[in-house]
Formats: C-alpha cells, sequence, structure tokens
C-alpha cells in the first residue's frame, strides 16, 4: 500500500515552452502533498506544500509564478513549470502523506520525473 | 529553519562489514527522523524512521540511534551487501511534516 505515483517518468521539452507533471497517490488519500527538486548529486530540496483545496505554500526563493501547483482532487496534484528554461532542468519528486494511514507524518515519495529543458 | 548535516559524503565498505552514517540536526523542536536510500534515477525510499520519544529502533540489518540532548542521530548497516550501494539521505521534520534533508552519503560496497 501507500503507493505514489509520477507521469511521466521524463520529460524534454523546448525553452520558454510549459510542462505539466502529475503526482498521484493510487490507494490513499493525500490531503498534503510535497513538491522537491533535486540537481545532480544534490539533495533533495522542498519546493512547495500542496494541500488539497487550498492554494500551494512555496519555500522560500521558489517562484510561485514560475512552479504552478494545483491539488485539486485526494490523489492527484500538479506541478506546471511555466516558461521552462535550461536551468530548470532537473529531478522533481513529490511525495504524499496519507492521514488515514496511522503514520501521519511518513512522506511517501513517488519515483520522479526527470526534466530536461533545451 | 532547520538545518540537517550529515557525514561522511562517501563510504566505502567491504562486503559483510558494517556501514555508519551519522546526522546533525539544528531545531530541537525536531521530532520525526527518516532515512532514505535512493539510488540513481529513482524517488527515495523510506528504510527506517523513528520519532523521538524513541533512543534506539531496529529492523534486521538497520538500525537507527537518536540523542535528543546532542541533536544527532545515525543510520548503523551491519552485514552490507552489494545491493546496499547507493546513495543515504537522512532528514529531520518537526509539527509542520516539513522534511530537511542531509546532502546525502554515497555508500559503495565492495564484493
Amino acid at each position: 500500500g501507500a503507493v505514489v505515483s509520477q507521469h511521466p517518468s521524463w520529460v524534454i521539452c523546448k525553452s520558454g515552452t510549459s510542462v505539466k507533471i502529475e503526482c498521484r497517490s493510487l490507494d490513499f488519500q493525500a490531503t498534503t502533498m510535497f513538491w522537491y527538486r533535486q540537481f545532480p548529486k544534490q539533495s533533495l530540496m522542498l519546493m512547495a506544500t500542496s494541500n488539497e483545496g487550498s492554494k500551494a505554500t512555496y519555500e522560500q526563493g521558489v517562484e510561485k509564478d514560475k512552479f504552478l501547483i494545483n491539488h485539486a482532487s485526494l490523489t492527484l496534484s500538479t506541478l506546471t513549470v511555466t516558461s521552462a528554461h535550461p536551468e530548470d532542468s532537473s529531478f522533481y519528486i513529490c511525495s504524499a502523506r496519507d492521514l488515514l494511514g496511522g503514520r501521519a507524518y511518513e512522506q511517501y515519495f513517488g519515483p520522479g520525473t526527470r526534466l530536461t529543458v533545451t | 529553519g532547520e538545518n540537517v548535516e550529515q557525514h561522511p559524503s562517501t563510504l566505502s565498505v567491504q562486503e559483510g562489514d558494517s556501514a555508519v552514517i551519522k546526522c546533525t540536526y539544528s531545531d530541537s523542536a525536531s521530532n520525526y527522523f527518516p532515512w532514505y536510500k535512493q539510488e540513481l534515477g529513482k524517488g527515495p525510499q523510506l528504510i527506517i524512521d523513528i520519532r523521538s520519544n524513541v533512543g534506539e529502533k531496529k529492523d534486521q540489518r538497520i538500525a537507527v540511534t537518536l540523542n535528543k540532548t546532542a541533536k544527532h542521530f545515525s543510520l548503523h548497516i551491519t552485514e552490507t551487501q552489494p545491493e546496499d550501494s547507493a546513495v543515504y539521505f537522512c532528514a529531520a521534520s518537526r509539527a509542520d511534516y516539513k522534511l530537511s534533508f542531509g546532502a546525502g552519503t554515497t555508500v559503495t560496497v565492495r564484493a
């Protein structure tokens, strides 16, 4: 149980275009999802916290108008990278909390999405 | 915010030996300390975690210890195997559930 999926697993887009990444909790309801970015050989950095039915909260230094987050249902959150540039190329990972599963403090991570902007 | 430091950055061990990774955290309000294993191109996988009301936890070959007074926690892997080779991350979170990650340790188990 507690499986999180991401789609796509990898994407290549041209500079200036937008790309959407989906994060789904497959077998539980996730009122809170988190989005992380990981550059090569570096750690995970929290970008934003996504709460179902409300606006996302962004970490300091993360542009909310560039990284649009929507959490429209209890099983789906999306991250849209707008006007992507090569410096946005990274590994994007989502995680979700299962409030009803008895381990509300645990985050279940998705497999990640590799974004390459050319 | 929370600052988590992790050492060493790389660790090479002979198969069958033990591996130890250490982390320190800055915020005394942190109350949850998970450890993740990440293989190349994949998302992190939880391998063990500990909450602040416990000092030690063990799961087969893996154990974690927590010293709240010193604000440090450690991962111990015994009888290492080649499949233990990966990058390991420690993390800490407070009541807001936001995770702060250490810089990671690349573990190589030599056959």
